[in-house]
């Protein structure tokens, strides 16, 4: 019974190519995440969305597009594929309301450009 | 100044060492704190959220200094298994609910 569950786990695909990452939370939260962690390991907050609603959207390309059909699903479409945009994808997940809520992430989605 | 630092390491460690980490935070209205740990090609995993008071889980003890803006994690009795990186995890802004991430300290326990 995975809490977080991203698709695919891996992804390789050509520069130039839109693709999409699918993630699903079971946990009945309220807010989902995505975080890229680039080759430096360092773990980055793209977008997040309260009950589908968009509250962060840090500075990351137009070419990122998430969508939250409910709460429970967060995809995020990439479209023309760049070579640095080669990473590790993260899906996360948290209760709403209060700053003390831990996030439980999916098992991620490795993206890699060729 | 990055907004979380932490020492890269690596910390080799025998077992049954006790090992520390520290973690600065630049945001001094941060509201809380978290250690996660990550293993190779995983993902992020709660070790345990950071009090202010300090907390402890077994062998695990987190300390959070306000005054100085840092957190620390020590391990007791450093077992095989907690070979991983540990991330140094703030929530800066309440509002937007985002958590900012350190790069981590990597932790090598050898036999």
């Amino acid at each position: 019974d995975t809490a977080v569950s991203q698709t695919p786990k891996y992804l390789v695909t050509q520069m130039g190519n839109d693709k999409s990452i699918k993630c699903e939370q079971n946990l009945g939260h309220d807010t989902m995440y995505w975080y890229k962690q680039d080759s430096k390991k360092f773990l980055k907050i793209m977008f997040s969305y309260n009950n589908k609603e968009l509250i962060i959207n840090e500075t990351v390309p137009n070419r990122f597009s998430p969508k939250s059909p409910d709460k429970a699903h967060l995809n995020l479409h990439i479209n023309s594929l760049e070579l640095g945009d080669s990473a590790v994808y993260f899906c996360a997940s948290s209760q709403a309301g209060g700053a003390n809520q831990p996030q439980h992430f999916g098992d991620g989605t490795r993206l890699s450009i060729l | 100044r990055k907004e979380v630092e932490q020492d890269p390491g690596p910390f080799n460690v025998p077992e049954g060492a006790t090992v520390a980490f520290n973690c600065t935070y630049s945001n001094s209205a941060s509201q809380s704190f978290f250690w996660y740990r990550q293993d190779c090609r995983k993902e992020p995993k709660l070790l345990m959220s950071v009090y202010s008071s300090g907390n402890e889980d077994g062998r695990f003890t987190a300390q959070l200094n306000r005054a100085s803006q840092y957190i620390s994690l020590l391990i007791r009795d450093s077992k095989l298994s907690d070979s991983a990186t540990y991330l140094c995890v703030v929530n800066m802004d309440t509002g937007r609910r985002a958590l900012t991430f350190g790069s981590g300290t990597r932790l090598q326990v050898q036999p």
